[in-house]
């Protein structure tokens, strides 16, 4: 069955440190994303991909880092400069950058940094 | 600027209760898609639908249905019969074209439906 697989489900992490959460997905989508969840408020945009090699800032990209060398891997970087990093990420998938195609998204990682 | 809201925050009902959830957006575009997406406690948004527009035509898929109105930038989801399976956050969302070509998805935030036996 296609899907989106992110991994890890849970990650602890000490302030200060760097880390990489990954997103493999096998629908051959173009387009794929990083969305934040916290708690009570909707999905905030981190970072988009159109197509391989390029990426674009969503709304709240500062702290973020991610690359796109393969169509089906997008990993996001959770940097030390990102101030409250402790929340739900969601990588989603769409067949092509466009308004009518519906997102796709992965399990999620809770991220946990103390 | 797009924007959606979901007035309700949490609802609880008992099993066999109808539930309506409410989306209220506000776009300037005339072309936008409206959709709902279902986050079981797994954590994963499922798609739930998506509509155009230009399409005002009521939906229905087995106990989901779904009432959309531009006259009150509405798009209002109903679970009839609800049961404990349902239990989930529901999210609507609005998609605008972004330089006549690319997408900007925004998600309202959400309500938590909490079906109890």
């Amino acid at each position: 069955d296609g899907g989106i697989t992110q991994s890890p489900k849970y990650l602890f992490r000490k302030e200060g440190q760097n880390v990489t959460l990954s997103c493999e997905q096998n629908l051959n989508h173009d387009a794929m994303y990083w969305y934040r969840q916290d708690p009570g408020q909707g999905l905030r945009l981190i970072y988009y991909s159109q197509i391989v090699n390029d990426f674009q800032k969503g709304d709240i990209a500062e702290g973020y880092s991610v690359s796109r060398e393969k169509k089906e891997s997008f990993p996001l970087t959770v940097t030390s400069a990102q101030k409250n990093p402790t929340a739900f990420y969601l990588c989603a998938s769409s067949s092509r950058y466009r308004a009518d195609s519906p997102l796709h998204f992965g399990n999620g990682t809770r991220l946990t940094v103390t | 600027a797009q924007k959606v809201t979901q007035a309700q925050t949490e609802i609880s009902v008992v099993e066999k209760e109808d539930v309506t959830l409410d989306c209220v957006y506000e776009t300037r575009d005339t072309t936008y898609y409206l959709f709902w997406y279902k986050q079981p406690p797994s954590g994963e948004l499922v798609f739930l639908i998506r509509r155009n527009s230009f399409d005002e035509q009521n939906e229905i898929s087995g106990r989901y249905s779904w009432n959309f109105q531009k006259s009150t930038s509405s798009f209002n989801f109903t679970i009839t019969a609800s049961q404990v399976v349902d239990s989930a956050v529901y999210f609507c969302a609005l998609s605008e074209a972004k330089d006549n070509y690319g997408q900007n998805f925004v998600f309202g935030p959400g309500t938590r439906l909490s079906v109890l036996p």
